[in-house]
């Protein structure tokens, strides 16, 4: 089975300052990771995803996340951090099948409300 | 280019009663799958469709949750009997194809409540 941990219900954060949303996961084998935005009365918007490769993956609007195997962990970071930016965060996971089989399923985390202040 | 439509995006229903909700994904897009987001939660798998069977229906809760995508494009969820723990937001997702590496764009949601 497959799981996505978000530890901080919220995270405030200063406008200008660097931010970091955490994200833990458990798969059976290898994983595909994403981060999406949930705007008020919104649907679910794409931000990054990790798929294979290079560690550290930039998105949309300056986010990037760092893949850390050991850790298994997929932490989002912006260095510095805007207002628009307040939203809430959802990290997802999904294990990786070799054989192709097996279903296409997102797990998601609870998320994470980012509030920065002005 | 158009992304995943849903309607309505509220549905308001009395205990008992059958409702329907329609998915429109992105044309061309192949996958599609309906997730529940229930109040302060993410959203949980329901259901995945390849073409127009589907591939994996493991996260329906009983049922009286059914869906259908008879063209392989429009999908409607249905779901008979309704029960307050019904109420949730049901979110609809497309993808170009079933990998892993394709993301999922999801729709606004349709927020059903049932009283």
């Amino acid at each position: 089975a497959q799981s996505v941990a978000q530890p901080e219900d919220q995270v405030n954060v200063a406008e200008g300052n660097p931010l970091t949303v955490k994200c833990t996961y458990s798969v059976s084998g290898n994983p595909y990771l994403f981060w999406y935005v949930q705007y008020p009365n919104r649907g679910l918007q794409f931000l990054l995803k990790y798929i294979t490769g290079d560690n550290l993956v930039k998105g949309s609007y300056g986010f990037e996340a760092e893949f850390n195997k050991s850790q298994t962990s997929f932490h989002l970071k912006k260095p510095s951090a805007l207002v628009s930016d307040s939203a809430l965060y959802f990290c997802a996971v999904r294990e990786r099948s070799y054989s192709g089989a097996g279903s296409y399923q997102l797990t998601f985390g609870k998320g994470t409300k980012l509030s920065v202040i002005p | 280019g158009a992304g995943v439509s849903q309607t309505p995006s509220n549905k308001v229903t009395e205990k008992g009663k059958y409702v329907e909700l329609r998915c429109d994904p992105i044309s061309g897009h192949t996958a599609l799958y309906w997730y529940r987001q229930s109040l302060g939660q993410g959203p949980e798998f329901l259901i995945y469709f390849q073409g127009t069977g589907a591939a994996d229906d493991s996260g329906l809760p009983n049922d009286r949750f059914f869906a259908v995508r008879p063209e392989g494009s429009v999908s409607t969820l249905k779901i008979q009997r309704t029960e307050r723990g019904d109420s949730a937001v049901y979110l609809c997702a497309s993808s170009p194809g079933t990998g892993g590496v394709y993301e999922q764009y999801f729709g606004p949601g349709t927020r059903l409540t049932v009283t």
